[in-house]
């Protein structure tokens, strides 16, 4: 199965500030079939990106997502108050599908 | 607007089988894969399996021996049961809307909408 490993694990920011977050797989992630998700305390998982750069329905710009085959970014240009959360990404292009382990994204 | 909710036992004891129920209100599990997740402070994510209309399942190897999911169109439900359970089965349990997505002869699905998620305890 395709590991996905993040980095950092904890990201400290202030609000405004440019936040990037890596993924790296340890195979070719077929088609680029990459998602990124956002997940705030006690919430499900909420879809940001899907095809490693596509941002899904209603999220906003400052969102984007970039990469291919092994290594993948998130990156949140401006970060505002409600950004403050963990970000996982996760492969589907090859079963099992699976998850990196998280950054956390924390007030500085 | 399409919403999950899943429904089961909280405890369950060891050896026994865990049953949980994913309600889809809002839309229709035609042509949508459905799948269940987990989460745990040890495992992280892991995912569990898909299936698609009735037939059509896949599975985590790692579990494949003890997992079988089911979908109830007329009741808008599809089901999760994972046999022999153990302390390392104790999750955060979600089910989640698969969206299929196909690019260079490959298809997929990618998971856009979740479940609030369910807590499920393996203990005597």
């Amino acid at each position: 199965e395709i590991v996905l490993t993040q980095s950092p694990g904890t990201l400290s920011l202030s609000p405004g500030e440019r936040a990037t977050l890596s993924c790296r797989a340890s195979q070719t992630v077929d088609n680029n079939y990459l998602a990124w998700y956002q997940q705030k305390p006690a919430q499900a998982p909420s879809l940001l990106i899907y095809g490693a750069s596509t941002r899904a329905t209603g999220i906003p710009d400052r969102f984007g997502g970039s990469g291919s085959g092994t290594d993948f970014t998130l990156t949140i240009s401006r970060l505002e108050p409600g950004d403050f959360a963990v970000y996982f990404c996760q492969q589907y292009g090859s079963s099992p599908w699976t998850f990196g382990q998280g950054t956390k994204v924390e007030v500085k | 607007q399409v919403q999950l909710q899943e429904s089961g036992p909280g405890l369950v004891k060891p050896s026994e089988t865990l049953s949980l129920t994913c309600t889809v209100s809002g839309g229709s599990l035609s042509s949508y894969y459905w799948s269940w997740i987990r989460q745990s402070p040890g495992k992280g994510l892991e995912w569990i399996g898909q299936i698609y209309f009735s037939e059509n399942t896949k599975y985590n190897p790692s579990l494949t021996s003890r997992v079988t999911m089911s979908i109830d169109t007329p009741k808008n439900q599809f089901s999760l049961k994972l046999s022999s359970v153990t302390a390392a089965d104790t999750a955060l349990y979600y089910c989640a809307r698969g969206r299929r997505f196909c690019a260079n002869g490959l298809c997929s699905s990618y998971m856009d909408v979740w479940g609030k998620g369910t807590t499920v305890t393996v203990s005597s």
